[in-house]
């Protein structure tokens, strides 16, 4: 699976919308982006994933550049429950090979 | 639905002492995972079960640490002899199926070994 790369740790204003960067420079044709968080004492929650083509759900919006080497994770209006470690995982779609290679993410903090 | 159930949430014990985690995973999903997550770091598997078999153990270290998944449902992993280096926090996760996109995990249990 490709590496990804993101910052450390961001602060957002509550209310305003939170941007969330990640490199995958090295990603594969037949690979995906997915987004996780973990809010803390909880184990880690599936946000989003895509593999081209921008995506939104109720929980937030996936843009990943034409050349897929980079995406961000937009959460339109960060509250405070959205403080969090974010993790960006590509991964192949592979039947059987599920696994989820986290890298250590970005904590994300709301600001009030 | 339910979520993904695991006991005990907290566990202490002193090295070369065992210790046994369990996990219950939301109904129906075939697929169960276990992770280790050390603190300040993200979860890494250990071990994945498609129904009652084992579909990647290559992380597992297989000297001390077992899982199993009887029936194909309940799964429990084993730490024996503990070491101070497995102190962490051992998540449990479930999936529909293989290939299913997203993962359903548990709260996990965090285990101190001293």
């Amino acid at each position: 699976d490709a590496k990804t790369t993101q910052p450390t740790s961001m602060d957002c204003a509550e209310g305003r919308a939170a941007n969330l960067p990640c490199n995958h420079s090295t990603i594969s044709g037949n690979e995906y982006v997915y987004w996780y968080r973990q809010i803390h004492s909880q184990g880690p929650q599936y946000i989003i994933h895509g593999l081209k083509n921008n995506e939104t759900n109720e929980m937030a919006s996936l843009i990943i550049t034409e050349d897929r080497k980079s995406s961000t994770l937009i959460l339109p209006h960060a509250t405070l429950r959205d403080t969090a470690v974010y993790y960006c995982i590509v991964r192949a779609f592979n039947f059987g090979n599920e696994k989820l290679t986290f890298g250590t993410g970005t904590r994300l903090t709301i600001i009030p | 639905e339910a979520g993904v159930a695991q006991s005990p949430r907290y566990k202490i014990i002193e090295k070369r002492q065992s210790v046994a985690f369990w996990c219950n995973p939301i109904s129906g999903h075939a697929t169960l995972y276990w992770y280790q997550q050390i603190l300040g770091q993200g979860p890494k598997l250990l071990i994945q079960f498609q129904n009652n078999g084992v579909v990647d153990d290559s992380q597992l270290p297989k000297d001390r640490f077992s899982a199993e998944r009887l029936k194909g449902v309940d799964s429990t992993l084993k730490i024996q002899p503990a070491k101070l280096e497995d102190s962490a926090v051992y998540l449990c996760a479930s999936s529909p199926s293989t290939g299913a996109y997203e993962q359903y995990f548990g709260p996990g249990t965090r285990l101190t070994v001293t």
